[in-house]
């Protein structure tokens, strides 16, 4: 079993519709789960952070976080072309060790 | 505002040289990263370092050194160079361990 696993997609969206992104990690461990947003040759990008259980809401982005079922969610309201990207699931664990998972393309059409 | 800075860019590297991966920031973060990412794969982190003349192996170590002289900069060394090394390389930094990771641009590295 992968240590962060992610569908690699594509999702595929109509503009304006919600997208939702998910998660799943191994370590129950885990304390701090992030959201990356990368664009083709770019770097990542923070999106979201969350550290505890809940929701955290940060304009369109809404992160989720259900440690009992160790699952973490993105969601995007509203979405736009410009959303268009893959989007990296990442958990740390252990002292810094951060895990990525291998990311969800997600596609927003016109 | 510059963040984490990597040079070069692009690289095209012989099989059997060597090369030094630069990166810099400005935040003053103690704690940075190196990472690779190949197609279609998640982040893999090769060295990571809490703070100057503290480093540490990550998941995939193997041909790759580094240093942490100052606060600022932490490059990446590959000796003997080899075409399984041909990857996306993000150098990242951090204010602590479990606080968000700022990516520099990256450097493409190709070794044929």
């Amino acid at each position: 079993q992968k240590e962060v696993e992610q569908n690699s997609g594509p999702l595929s969206v109509p503009e304006g519709a919600i997208a939702s992104l998910n998660c799943t990690y191994s370590d129950r461990g885990s304390q701090s789960f992030f959201w990356y947003r990368q664009y083709s040759g770019k770097s990542p990008e923070l999106i979201m952070f969350i550290y505890s259980n809940g929701d955290k809401e940060d304009g369109r982005f809404t992160a989720q976080l259900n440690k009992a079922s160790q699952y973490v969610s993105l969601l995007i309201r509203d979405s736009q072309p410009s959303d268009s990207a893959t989007y990296l699931c990442a958990v740390q664990g252990g002292f810094q060790k951060l895990v990525f998972g291998t990311g969800t393309r997600l596609l927003v059409s016109p | 505002n510059a963040g984490v800075t990597q040079t070069p860019k692009f690289r095209i590297l012989k099989i059997g040289q060597s090369m030094t991966l630069q990166c810099t920031q400005d935040m003053n973060h103690n704690y940075m990263y190196w990472y690779r990412q190949d197609p279609g794969m998640g982040l893999k982190l090769i060295y990571y370092s809490v703070g100057a003349g503290i480093t540490d192996k990550g998941e995939v170590p193997n041909g790759y050194n580094v240093s942490r002289s100052t606060t600022e900069d932490f490059p990446l060394r590959l000796e003997l160079a080899a075409p399984s090394q041909t990857s996306v390389y993000f150098c990242a930094s951090s204010w602590g361990p479990n606080q968000p990771q700022h990516f520099g641009d990256g450097t493409r590295l190709s070794i044929l």
